[in-house]
């Protein structure tokens, strides 16, 4: 079946330092993929997304580029933030089954001042 | 309203006693979604609703757990008889689709806790 994998946290980094977390995936359709964050105490919140092969989200400095050959889309950026402290979850969406989100476990980011 | 809304935020329940979670939506949003995130995991999916239809409800883990929404607004799940492995954060999404590519918004989620 469908599903998401991505690597286990916790991650711990100094400000400033460079960010990847790994998400691949499994999927027998076509798939969108997204990045959802919960902050402390907050409901989940789209990051970013891409809905095609070679596509590439971008917000507030993270970057993931949708990689069909490698059923990747890790999470990049360049340099962390104390506030970029969070859970970050991988998803895909399959079109035809009207916008159900398949998750990874989570990965908990802690940025060290 | 300004974003999806749950309540309560947090309820305990005996083990046996009857729960029921209220999920309130964007307003206008057509589709609704149920997620249940155990403790140190990702949300998996429960059931889906688009307006008041329910269309899906393959995650749903057993037939103690059931959803409605009746006017294609609000939308409630019940858990009947709780048990222990019931226990974890109910999430609630709308999205206004008509492209399933549309941002879900999620709630902040009810934390049930059964003893």
């Amino acid at each position: 079946g469908d599903s998401v994998t991505q690597m286990e946290g916790p991650v711990t980094l100094s400000e400033e330092a460079f960010l990847t977390i790994n998400c691949t995936y499994t999927a027998t359709g076509y798939p969108s993929l997204f990045w959802y964050v919960q902050y402390p105490g907050e409901g989940l919140q789209l990051l970013l997304k891409a809905t095609k092969a070679d596509d590439k989200g971008s917000n507030k400095g993270f970057e993931a580029t949708y990689r069909k050959e490698t059923t990747s889309f890790h999470l990049e950026k360049g340099s962390v933030q104390v506030s970029d402290s969070a859970v970050y979850f991988c998803a895909l969406l399959i079109y035809n089954q009207g916008g159900k989100l398949i998750f990874g476990q989570g990965t908990e980011l802690s940025v060290k001042p | 309203g300004a974003g999806v809304s749950q309540s309560p935020r947090y309820k305990v329940a005996k083990r046996g006693q009857d729960v029921a979670l209220r999920c309130d939506p964007i307003s206008g949003h057509v589709s609704l979604f149920w997620y249940q995130q155990a403790l140190g995991q990702g949300p998996e999916f429960l059931t889906y609703f688009q307006n008041e239809a329910q269309l899906d409800k393959s995650g749903l883990p057993s037939d103690r757990f059931f959803a409605e929404r009746p006017e294609g607004s609000v939308s409630t799940l019940k858990i009947q008889r709780t048990q222990q492995e019931d226990s974890a954060v109910y999430l609630c999404a709308s999205s206004d689709w008509m492209d399933p590519n549309t941002e879900a918004f999620f709630g902040q989620g009810t934390r049930l806790t059964v003893v």
